[in-house]
């Protein structure tokens, strides 16, 4: 089955530097890749998703970077602000098991002010 | 609209014991979930109802039983739980499967088992 790795475990940053979270998948199959945010108390929530059609996709400060032949796709943030301190998790799926999304183990972002 | 609703908030109990974890969610979502969260491991799948009526293994159901008891509940049950069971556990929702949509989750259960 599907292998999430994600690093690194936590990362701190100046408020205004840029933030860059790492994931490798492991079935070749995963075509699917959404990264959730997860505030302290609170449930997950989707940010941003990318699929392998495509290399990369930004949605303002946030963009999602995707690898297929190295099989690692990647989350960068810029001009962080302290709310984006939380837990960012990594995830992976396809089409044919699209029910059974399997997460990286989470990177907590602090951003210092 | 309360999205995912996840009921109690916090449980412990004593080895052995026995409970139901409950969700409901009002977004007419034809999808259910249950996953658990420990740390340095993420979120895992324990089981899933793709649709009313029908339910799914995870990575790591053992220990585990869920009822999918209209296309608002699923319910998570420990029949007899173990201190290995402790963790917060997440109900999510979603309209179709997750390549199609994205998981709406509660706001977690946190389970101690002593």
């Amino acid at each position: 089955g599907e292998n999430v790795e994600q690093h690194p475990s936590t990362l701190s940053v100046q408020e205004g530097d840029s933030a860059v979270i790492k994931c490798t998948y492991s079935d070749s199959a995963s075509n699917y890749f959404p990264w959730y945010k997860q505030e302290l108390g609170k449930g997950p929530q989707l940010i941003i998703d990318i699929r392998s059609n495509v290399g990369e996709k930004k949605d303002q400060r946030i963009a999602v970077t995707l690898n297929k032949t190295a099989k690692h796709f990647s989350l960068h943030i810029t001009e962080t602000q302290p709310e984006d301190s939380a837990v960012y998790f990594c995830a992976a799926s396809n089409r044919d098991s699209s029910y059974k999304l399997i997460f990286g183990s989470g990177t907590r972002l602090l951003v210092r002010p | 609209n309360a999205g995912v609703t996840q009921t109690p908030k916090f449980q412990v109990l004593k080895t052995g014991q026995s409970m139901t974890l409950q969700c409901a969610q009002d977004m007419n979502h034809n999808s259910m979930y249950w996953y658990r969260q420990d740390p340095g491991m993420g979120l895992r799948l324990i089981y899933y109802s793709a649709s009313e009526g029908t339910t799914d293994k995870g990575e790591v159901p053992n220990g585990y039983n869920v009822s999918r008891l209209n296309k608002r509940e699923f319910s998570l049950r420990l029949e007899s739980a173990a201190p290995s069971q402790t963790s917060v556990y997440f109900c999510a929702s979603s309209l179709q499967g997750s390549w199609n949509s994205p998981l709406h989750f509660g706001n977690g259960t946190r389970l101690t088992v002593t």
